[in-house]
């Protein structure tokens, strides 16, 4: 495995459903990241791990739970999510090196659709 | 206003058409900028980085002006394989902002 590894590449699940995307990524990098792309919007970063520590939390519902047990792992826990919610996941990882982020790499994505 | 604002498109061209993207960004203090390209339904890939000095790669230049806080990236002799969404990014320290992007669509 290389690069960064997104799993599952689709998912559909109900209002009242419990979720885990997953994320990892083969580069040595230290930083990892979680951006949501809705249809005809921007890629919103949702989460920034650095470190292992959550350094960046961009005001998301709480029905949006990360979790950063290694450098290389990262997951997104869904509970109880809306319609809205429909969009692609993206997962990134890169490397600090104190003076800056480099070599950001993207996952393929989890494409998820909420009924 | 929006951190990274970008033409809306899409771009409608023939082969062999010169393209220009436009961006700007609101962030003074932002320390890098790229140009990612998007095929439909895949993940975002860097095509290039952006110097104040202009840098070429192929057919593809990237400008960027820092004191109008703007980023161009011209494309010659588009092929058909250029259709995607191009994003314009900027790195204010740490994260990736992204601009909406803007779809070009190459026709034979």
């Amino acid at each position: 495995e290389t690069g960064v590894t997104q799993t599952p590449r689709h998912l559909v699940m109900g209002m009242t459903n419990k979720k885990s995307l997953k994320c990892e990524q083969h580069l040595g990098h230290n930083a990892m990241y979680w951006y949501k792309q809705s249809a005809k919007k921007p890629l919103e970063l949702m989460f920034v791990y650095s470190l292992e520590e959550r350094v960046e939390n961009n005001s998301v519902p709480s029905r949006f739970s990360p979790e950063c047990p290694n450098s290389s792992h990262l997951f997104l826990h869904l509970h109880t999510l809306q319609p809205e919610d429909s969009a692609l996941y993206l997962c990134a990882s890169s490397q600090d090196n104190g003076e800056g982020y480099y070599g950001y790499t993207f996952g393929s994505g989890t494409r998820l659709t909420v009924v | 206003r929006k951190e990274v604002e970008q033409d809306p498109g899409p771009f409608n061209v023939p082969e062999g058409a010169t393209v220009a993207f436009n961006c700007t960004y609101s962030n003074s203090a932002s320390q890098s900028f790229f140009w990612y390209r998007q095929d439909c339904r895949k993940e975002p890939k860097l095509l290039m980085s952006v110097y104040s000095s202009g840098n070429e790669d192929g057919r593809f230049t990237a400008q960027l002006n820092r004191a109008s806080q703007y980023i161009s990236l011209l494309i010659r002799d588009s092929k058909l394989s250029d259709s995607a969404t191009y994003l314009c990014v900027v790195n204010p320290w740490g994260k990736l902002i992204f601009g909406q992007g803007t779809e070009l669509s190459v026709k034979p």
